[in-house]
């Protein structure tokens, strides 16, 4: 089975430029998570969707962050602009149906703003 | 404040050697508590979990504690190997919904 896919891998962009995260969670898996994880740090939350519904969103800064599952599956997280703050690891995570607490984790996007 | 905190903040061993991770928690209500294993440049991936009831579970040579009492947890691993150079996160659930995340122990193991 294919777990959690995210692209890019590294991505290294000037401040205020704009860039966009992807991810494609496990088959089946309703629930999709964005968090955002700096050096020495555990993840935290920027979102999360039941479907293509956003659920909890009220840790995502909504100024400059934008995310969205238009078909429930794939989904996107776009920051614009970028500042050298946002320099952290990205990571999508899923799980299935009634199993929220069991989150998979794809391998993340590395994001470097100059 | 729904708070998790592990220690020490990076370990570093030799091969064959063991380690006990704590993690100590303030997260109420209580659903349930994990430990995840980071490699550098991957997302985290589930070693053990363990609900109110559970006071052990090992899964090879990790073998995590729980005493929902005191609000504390440990990971144990036993006669570590180079692959177990990683950083380890304990997560607490305080509901369906929600994962208290810790900030990690970086474990270093050397030949």
């Amino acid at each position: 089975e294919a777990g959690v896919v995210q692209s890019p891998r590294y991505k290294i962009i000037e401040k205020k430029q704009p860039v966009a995260f992807w991810c494609n969670p496990i088959s089946g898996h309703n629930t999709l998570y964005w968090y955002r994880q700096n050096l020495g740090q555990g993840p935290e939350l920027l979102i999360r969707y039941e479907n293509e519904e956003a659920v909890d969103d009220s840790q995502l800064p909504k100024d400059r962050f934008s995310a969205e599952r238009l078909k429930g599956v794939d989904s996107t997280l776009k920051i614009q602009p970028a500042e050298l703050g946002d320099s952290a690891v990205y990571l999508c995570a899923s799980s299935p149906p009634h199993r929220a607490g069991t989150q998979y984790f794809g391998p993340g996007t590395r994001l470097l703003v100059l | 404040k729904n708070q998790v905190e592990q220690s020490p903040q990076s370990l570093i061993i030799l091969e064959g050697k063991n380690c006990t991770l704590q993690c100590n928690y303030t997260v109420s209500p209580f659903s349930n508590l994990r430990w995840y294993k980071q490699d550098t440049g991957r997302g985290p991936v589930s070693l053990t979990i363990m609900t109110f009831s559970e006071n052990t579970k090992s899964n090879g040579r990790y073998t995590a504690t729980l005493d929902a009492d005191t609000k504390q947890s440990s990971l144990h691993i036993t006669a570590s190997q180079l692959s177990d150079s990683a950083s380890y996160i304990c997560v607490v659930s305080p509901n369906t919904d929600k994962l208290i995340f810790g900030t990690g122990t970086r474990l270093q193991v050397f030949p």
